[in-house]
C-alpha cells in the first residue's frame, strides 16, 4: 500500500527564496495535516484540512506560510519569503477520520 | 504548562532492561491518546494506542491515568532495536478532537 508520500525529500536554498513542499495522502484519507519538527520546539500542527477545506491554521507561523489542498489526493505548503529560521524538517501527515494518522518521510528544509 | 510534556531524557538501558516513560497533558478534556515511535531521520510512527484500561502489546504497556492526567509507556526486556525517540500525542476535543499534539519526546538508546 502507498503511503503518504512527499516531495522533495530534501531542500537546500538562500533566504528570501520561494519553497514549495508538496504532499500525497493516503487514498481515501480525509484528513491531512502539516507539521513542523525543530529540536527546539518539537512536532509542531501548522495547519489541517478535512476534505480539502482549511479547518485549523493557528500553527501557522506567519503570513509568509500559505497551504493548499485543490484536491483530495495533493497539498502544498508554500514558504515565501523563506528564512534561516524556517529550516526543519517538515512532515505531512493524512488519517481517515478519527483514526491515526500515518506520517510521510517529511521534507529536510535547510534555508541559507 | 505546556499542553504535553514528557520525561526530559535521555535514557540510556542495558539490553532487557525495563523502562518507563510518562508523560503529562494540560487539558482534561482530552479525548484519544498515542505513543509514537521515531527513529532517527525517519517519520513518526504509530506505537499504540492507549485505552482507558490500558492495554498491552507484547513488550510494550500502555497506561492512562485520567485523575492525574498523564499517560505511561512501559517496555519490558527491552533489545537494541527499542532504541528511537518515544512521542506521546493527545488528540483534543469538540472542534480540536481531529489535532494531535505532540510531546518533544525521549530519547531510548537500549546498550549491549
Amino acid at each position: 500500500d502507498a503511503g503518504v508520500i512527499q516531495s522533495p525529500r530534501h531542500e537546500v536554498t538562500e533566504m528570501g527564496q520561494e519553497v514549495t513542499l508538496r504532499c500525497k495522502p493516503i487514498s481515501g484519507h480525509d484528513y491531512l495535516f502539516w507539521y513542523r519538527q525543530t529540536m527546539m520546539r518539537g512536532l509542531e500542527l501548522l495547519i489541517y484540512f478535512n476534505n480539502n477545506v482549511p479547518i485549523d491554521d493557528s500553527g501557522m507561523p506567519e503570513d509568509r506560510f500559505s497551504a493548499k489542498m485543490p484536491n483530495a489526493s495533493f497539498s502544498t505548503l508554500k514558504i515565501q519569503p523563506s528564512e534561516p529560521r524556517d529550516s526543519a524538517v517538515y512532515f505531512c501527515a493524512s488519517s481517515y477520520g478519527n483514526q491515526p494518522q500515518h506520517f510521510g518521510d517529511g521534507t529536510r528544509l535547510s534555508i541559507l | 504548562r505546556k499542553e504535553v510534556e514528557q520525561d526530559p531524557g535521555p535514557f540510556n538501558v542495558p539490553e532487557g532492561a525495563t523502562v518507563a516513560f510518562n508523560c503529562t497533558y494540560s487539558n482534561s478534556a482530552s479525548q484519544s491518546f498515542f505513543w509514537y515511535r521515531q527513529d532517527c531521520r525517519k517519520e513518526p510512527k504509530l506505537l499504540m494506542s492507549v485505552y482507558s484500561s490500558g492495554n498491552e502489546d507484547g513488550r510494550f504497556t500502555a497506561q492512562l491515568n485520567r485523575a492525574s492526567q498523564y499517560i505511561s509507556l512501559l517496555i519490558r526486556d527491552s533489545k537494541l532495536s527499542d532504541s528511537a525517540t518515544y512521542l506521546c500525542a493527545v488528540r483534543g476535543s469538540g472542534g480540536s478532537n481531529y489535532k494531535l499534539t505532540f510531546g518533544k519526546g525521549t530519547l531510548l538508546t537500549v546498550n549491549p
